[in-house]
Order: structure tokens, then sequence, then C-alpha cells
């Protein structure tokens, strides 16, 4: 099956900075790669498919890029609402298999 | 609005059994495939089990095969998965997920449901 490894574990942020987060295949899996965020005690949001295209009601603040085996996604100006763990998924090959995880924190 | 809703979990005995319920609102769910996910304290996401959209076609992480069983009554818009032979390391949330398309190996997952927790301890 195909490993996602997501960098770095923690990233901590300033309100209003830009956080970068990373994802990384272990084979191509073209652009068939999602976002998610997860809130404690709320359940995981789509925020990218197809590496690039926001879901419904997604801010612009929040962008995917990639294709291949490195993904990245960018919040250009973090919000409060923005601290979370964010996941990447890939779909290109069963089983669809999740990243680790990025923890958002307040720096 | 898609809703999914998820209900059955508890606390269990190891060993014992339990099924699980997602009901879905805002859709008609014969359409889509459909997804248990799961998250052990403290752990990331974890697939448990996949069912196409017709019913026709499922799938099991090898740590549950042969113990959950997938399934689903459209007519209710109702998936269910039944559990047995229940572990410790099945302690978890469990999510109900919606794919963006009929067929679960294809598409990613769109809608998620809160969740129910599942407890396996003596």
């Amino acid at each position: 099956e195909i490993v996602m490894t997501q960098s770095p574990a923690t990233l901590s942020v300033s309100p209003g900075e830009r956080a970068t987060l990373s994802c990384r295949a272990s084979q191509t899996v073209s652009s068939n790669l999602a976002w998610y965020q997860k809130k404690p005690g709320q359940a995981p949001r789509l925020l990218i498919s197809g590496a690039s295209t926001r879901a419904t009601g997604i801010p612009a603040r929040f962008s995917g890029s990639g294709s291949g085996t490195e993904f990245t996604l960018t919040i250009s100006s973090l919000q409060s609402e923005d601290f979370a763990v964010y996941y990447c998924q890939q779909y290109n090959n069963w089983p669809h298999t999740f990243g680790g995880g990025t923890k958002v924190e307040i720096k | 609005e898609v809703h999914l809703v998820e209900s059955g979990g508890g606390l269990v005995q190891p060993g014992g059994s339990l099924r699980l319920s997602c009901s879905a609102s805002g859709l008609t769910l014969n359409s889509y495939a459909i997804y248990w996910v799961r998250q052990a304290p403290g752990k990331g996401l974890e697939h448990v089990s996949a069912i196409s959209g017709r019913g026709s076609d499922t799938n099991y992480a090898d740590s549950v095969r042969d113990r959950f069983y997938i399934s689903r009554d459209n007519s209710l818009n109702t998936v269910y998965l039944q559990m047995s032979s229940l572990r410790g390391e099945d302690t978890a949330v469990y999510y109900c997920v919606k794919g963006a398309g009929i067929d679960y190996y294809y598409y990613y997952m769109d809608v998620w449901g809160k969740g129910t927790t599942v407890t396996v301890s003596s």
C-alpha cells in the first residue's frame, strides 16, 4: 500500500502568519490527493480534493498544490479557527491511505 | 444539506459484538460509496471498511477482516458495520463517511459524520 508521510508533525504558527504543510507519497498518486481538517471532538472536514480544488465553503486562504508524490497545503493567513490537525489522503490506489497528520498550533 | 449520523457505539467486553449504524439525510445513499474510518485515542485516521453504492462491492482492512461485516439497506438510507470478536485495539471513534462517487476505490471522501465511540474493555 502507498505510505503517506506528512511533515512537520507539529507546526507552531502565530495568527495571521502563513502555514505550509507537506505531504509525500511513497509512489505516485497523480493528483488524487485530498486534505482534511480535524478539530477535537468534531468530524473531519474535507478541504481540498484533486490536490488543489477547494471543497464547497472552504475559504480562499486554503490552497493545495503538487502532483505525483509531493504535495503542499498552504494556509495564507492563519485564523483562530484554523488551529487543528490536518491530514492528507491519497485516493489513487486502494486502500486509500492517510498521512499521520500535522498539528497546527498557536505559537 | 447532507448529514450522516452514526449510532450504536458503546462499551463492550473483549470478544463481544456491536452493530454500528449510519443514517443519511439530504441525499439518496445508493448513489454513493460509504466508508467506515476510525481514530483510536491519540492516533491517526484508519480505514476500516468500505461498500459501493449498490452494495455489491465491499472491502475491509486486514486488521478487521473476518471480524467485521459492512452492509447497507438503501431503502432505509442506512449503512451498517457489524463488529464481532472485538479487541482492545478496536477502541476508537468510528466515523461514517460518504464517498464522492458510487465506487469506493475511485473517489475521495467528502462528508463525514460526527462519529460514535466504541470502547472495548473488561
